[in-house]
């Protein structure tokens, strides 16, 4: 079973924000949101992770709920380059890896 | 982006043969890993190291072991490939627990 359940696919508008969400309500207290992106045949690339607090860094933010249960991934002006497979995962680290489901397949329109 | 190679980058081979995959790094970085990434079955941990000579199994360890001889290089060896550990295989680092981990370009392994 998938640790994280996030839409297959999602559509936006390039220029516009992307948001995108996870729900992850099986992590523990001292998991840490991880979201990552792949295009085609690269290796996965970090975007932004948290433990409780929302978080900013020059590529996007990420949103986490009081409850921890879910979290939202914003692009906040999405680029043709922005178009990937997203995937929200969490972990303690060390023996627990990171595992990716399925993830969003997030097409940005020109 | 990480300093972080994988070789070879592609690699066909034959049922029962040893294959060694290599992921060298210059970040420095304590904690490397090896996944395999498989249609239907997403990204999963096989090894990882903590340190120089230490290590642990992952999720899919079977069929696999490694070996961290150097802080920069962390070595995947398949002792008799078989054709289920066709997959592509990236390396990933870290600078800690609970820390980013950045990752190779990823090493496509068929065996026939």
């Amino acid at each position: 079973d998938a640790k994280t359940t996030q839409p297959p696919s999602m559509d936006c508008a390039e220029g516009r924000a992307a948001n995108l969400p996870c729900n992850h309500s099986t992590i523990s207290g001292n998991e840490y949101v991880y979201w990552y992106r792949q295009i085609h045949s690269q290796g996965p690339q970090y975007i932004i992770h948290g433990l409780k607090n929302n978080e900013t860094n020059e590529m996007a933010s990420l949103i986490i709920t009081e409850d921890r249960k879910s979290s939202t991934l914003i692009l906040p002006h999405a680029t043709l380059r922005d178009t990937a497979v997203y995937y929200c995962t969490y972990s303690g680290g060390g023996a627990d890896g990171l595992t990716f489901g399925k993830g969003t397949h997030l097409i940005i329109q020109p | 982006d990480a300093g972080i190679t994988q070789s070879p980058r592609h690699k066909v081979t034959e049922t029962g043969t040893p294959v060694t995959l290599r992921c060298h790094q210059t970040e420095n970085h304590r904690y490397m890993y090896w996944y395999r990434q498989d249609p239907g079955h997403g990204l999963r941990l096989i090894h990882y190291s903590y340190g120089v000579k230490d290590t642990d199994k992952g999720e899919v360890s079977d069929g696999y072991s490694v070996s961290r001889s150097k802080t920069e290089d962390f070595l995947l060896t398949l002792e008799s490939a078989t054709s289920s550990q066709t997959s592509v295989y990236f390396c990933a680092i870290s600078p800690g627990l609970a820390y980013e981990q950045y990752f190779g370009p990823g090493t496509r392994l068929t065996v026939t």
